[in-house]
């Protein structure tokens, strides 16, 4: 099994709304990531977690909350957001983490959440 | 910090003619480069990587690229482009941090 699988594939929410976007995988990886992607631009690094355990957060506004449950899961709980949220969420993992040597990888990618915010 | 650039928003080519994405990185230490190729609407597909070796790397759907550590470039080619292959193209860096940077993307549309 090489996927990452993401639910839903749609979401459409209110700025009110309380919403969460899963991610799971079956590879065995140690990392798992979210991006968000706005169109025709680059993913955006959100968060990475490393062996359950939350390693980067860029900065990323309050109302976006990971959650990482074991290791083969990977959430991210919507609360409050703001139409400029839409977006493409995309979940990735990777087999090494850099908390135990260098992390040289690629990433894998599920096919992302598409999110509207109304 | 590490990074890549990719100089050009659009590259159209005939199919059956050879194609190249270009992209530059700017790293400290060792570079950990990727190609990835994205579909409308759909997650990233990893096409091949650089860490170490030989500079010519040979990836998934015929695609290859040349690590040149003088030019810091790391440019993708095809010797002949499909229609199928028309598609956007992100070049990324690994970074010591365990995150992946991306550069902007360059939107590949090849023509019959």
């Amino acid at each position: 099994d090489t996927e990452v699988t993401q639910t839903p594939k749609h979401l459409v929410m209110g700025m009110t709304n309380k919403k969460s976007l899963k991610c799971e995988q079956h590879m065995g990886h140690r990392a798992m990531y979210w991006y968000k992607q706005k169109a025709k631009k680059p993913p955006e690094l959100m968060f990475v977690y490393s062996y359950e355990k939350l390693s980067i957060n860029e900065s990323v506004p309050s109302r976006f909350s990971p959650e990482c449950p074991n290791s083969s899961l990977l959430n991210l709980h919507l609360h409050a957001l703001q139409p400029e949220d839409s977006a493409l969420y995309l979940c990735a993992s990777s087999q090494e983490s850099s908390l135990v040597g260098l992390a040289t990888g690629e990433l894998f990618f599920g096919e992302g959440s598409r999110l509207t915010v109304l | 910090a590490q990074s890549v650039a990719q100089p050009e928003d659009q590259v159209n080519v005939a199919e059956g003619n050879p194609l190249t994405v270009k992209c530059t990185y700017s790293v400290s230490g060792n570079p950990y480069l990727f190609w990835y190729v994205q579909y409308p609407n759909r997650g990233l597909q990893f096409l091949l990587k650089y860490i170490t070796g030989d500079n010519l790397v040979k990836g998934s759907y015929g695609f290859e690229a040349e690590f040149n550590k003088s030019q810091t470039s790391f440019h993708l080619k095809k010797p002949s482009a499909l229609v199928s292959d028309s598609a956007l193209y992100f070049c990324a860096v690994r970074d010591n941090n365990n995150d992946m940077r991306f550069g902007a993307g360059t939107r590949l549309t090849v023509k019959p």
